[in-house]
């Protein structure tokens, strides 16, 4: 039972312009979403995060949507770099889920490819 | 701080074998998580510890996991009588809990089982 989703396992885009990445929820308890970075032989690097109270956070070239309604939220890089291809994940957690360990539910992720 | 360590970077073992592996975290954060990583799958969450308390272990950490924080700083995972189907990638993550600021990672240990 996947209840974090990305259902495209990789995006190719050219250099300059805008890499969009989608991730679906299905736990309603989910109250704080995440995404990280991720190079080969490293572990996750955080990159920018949203709280459910909001539907917009932006950070530099980073910029995260969320749909509550829909249980979407969608990752944008603009303008997408070479130095942007990396598998991103998308990550959730519930606030209320036992003893406030805040523990992450991953996607399967997306492997970005940005071409020069 | 030079961020969250772990040690071995790469460990081969023989079927049965025990294996230990170790993470510092970050020293002001006082949580610390374990979580798992296959091919073609996200990291999935394998324990957590608060301080020195483990307060939450998955079902994926069968009987022969185990997990310490002995004084609140540095963690071991320890797998017994290891089995093929424990090649993965073990990742270390620890956190202040303020959720906005996500964990820190590690770089893993990447155990292959033969």
């Amino acid at each position: 039972d996947q209840q974090v989703k990305q259902n495209s396992p990789s995006l190719s885009v050219q250099e300059g312009r805008i890499s969009i990445l989608n991730c679906d929820y299905t736990n309603s308890m989910f109250d704080y979403f995440l995404w990280y970075k991720k190079y080969p032989a490293e572990g996750p690097t955080f990159l920018i995060s949203i709280s459910s109270i909001k539907d917009k956070n932006e950070d530099g070239r980073f910029t995260v949507f969320l749909n509550k309604s829909a249980k979407h939220l969608s990752l944008h890089i603009v303008p997408s770099q070479p130095g942007d291809s990396a598998v991103y994940f998308c990550a959730a957690s519930a606030g209320n889920s036992g003893g406030s360990n805040y523990k992450l539910t991953f996607g399967k992720g997306t492997l970005l490819t940005v071409n020069p | 701080d030079t961020g969250v360590s772990q040690d071995p970077r790469h460990k081969i073992t023989k079927r049965g074998q025990n294996v230990t592996f170790r993470c510092d975290p970050i020293s002001e954060h006082n949580r610390l998580y374990w979580y798992r990583q296959t091919l073609g799958q996200g990291p999935e969450f394998l324990t957590y510890f608060q301080n020195e308390a483990q307060l939450e272990k998955s079902r994926l950490l069968s009987d022969r996991f185990s997990a310490e924080r002995p004084k609140g700083s540095f963690s071991t995972l320890e797998i017994q009588r290891t089995e093929q189907g424990d090649s993965a990638m073990y990742l270390c993550a620890s956190s202040s809990g303020i959720r906005g600021f996500g964990y820190t990672f590690g770089s893993g240990t990447r155990l292959t089982v033969v």
